[in-house]
């Protein structure tokens, strides 16, 4: 079965910022990776797909990257509608597994 | 529009069973890759199961094999979820969501989810 490992755990940012997630597979997937954003008592929601394909509807501010085992999930510019958990997914195997998530905060 | 309705969960002692259900509207049901995904309380998202378009592969996480069934109704619309053997850290909110057409891929679109407790 194939890990997925996010960095960090939490990350503590300010309105403006730029900040970066990354996650790591166990084994490489391609491009087979999806980024998902999930606020308390909602359900998530996709924000990336294919590693780098924008979701529509989704911000031009959010961005993917990386291709193999390591990947990157950027938010250019942070608003306060952003402040949220996010995980990754990988779908290079009918088994999917998700990143242990990444809760982004306020600082 | 896209929406998918999930019903059936509740409280449920250890050991018993429990079958929830899905239903889904604006799209081609029967088209689509379909997954359970659970969130236990406070805890991150773990792929519980998914099916593909007509029933014949089904997959499973490791910890539900062989006590959790996936299927579905494509003229009913609905996707089903037959927990057998329950255990207390089977306790989770669950959603549906819908995969690719044809394909292994993303999940585009999730429902609210179906609390499921497993206690004494």
């Amino acid at each position: 079965d194939i890990q997925m490992t996010q960095s960090p755990s939490t990350l503590s940012a300010s309105v403006g910022d730029r900040v970066t997630i990354t996650c790591r597979a166990s084994q490489s997937i391609s491009s087979w990776l999806a980024w998902y954003q999930q606020k308390p008592g909602k359900a998530p929601k996709l924000l990336i797909y294919k590693a780098s394909s924008l979701e529509i509807g989704v911000p031009s501010r959010f961005s993917g990257s990386g291709s193999g085992t390591e990947f990157t999930l950027t938010i250019s510019s942070l608003q306060p509608d952003d402040f949220a958990t996010y995980y990754c997914q990988q779908y290079s195997s009918s088994l999917y597994s998700f990143g242990q998530g990444t809760k982004l905060e306020i600082k | 529009e896209v929406q998918l309705v999930e019903s059936g969960g509740g409280l449920v002692q250890p050991g018993g069973s429990l079958r929830l259900s899905c239903a889904a509207s604006g799209f081609t049901f029967n088209s689509c890759w379909m997954i359970w995904v659970r969130q236990a309380p406070g805890k991150g998202l773990e792929w519980v199961a998914s099916i593909n378009e007509d029933g014949s592969e089904k997959y499973y996480v490791d910890s539900v094999k062989g006590r959790f069934t996936i299927s579905r109704a494509n003229a009913k619309n609905s996707l089903y979820l037959q927990m057998n053997s329950v255990r207390a850290e089977d306790t989770a909110l669950y959603y549906c969501a819908r995969g690719g057409y044809g394909e292994v891929s993303e999940f585009d679109y999730w429902g609210q989810g179906t609390l499921v407790t497993v206690s004494s």
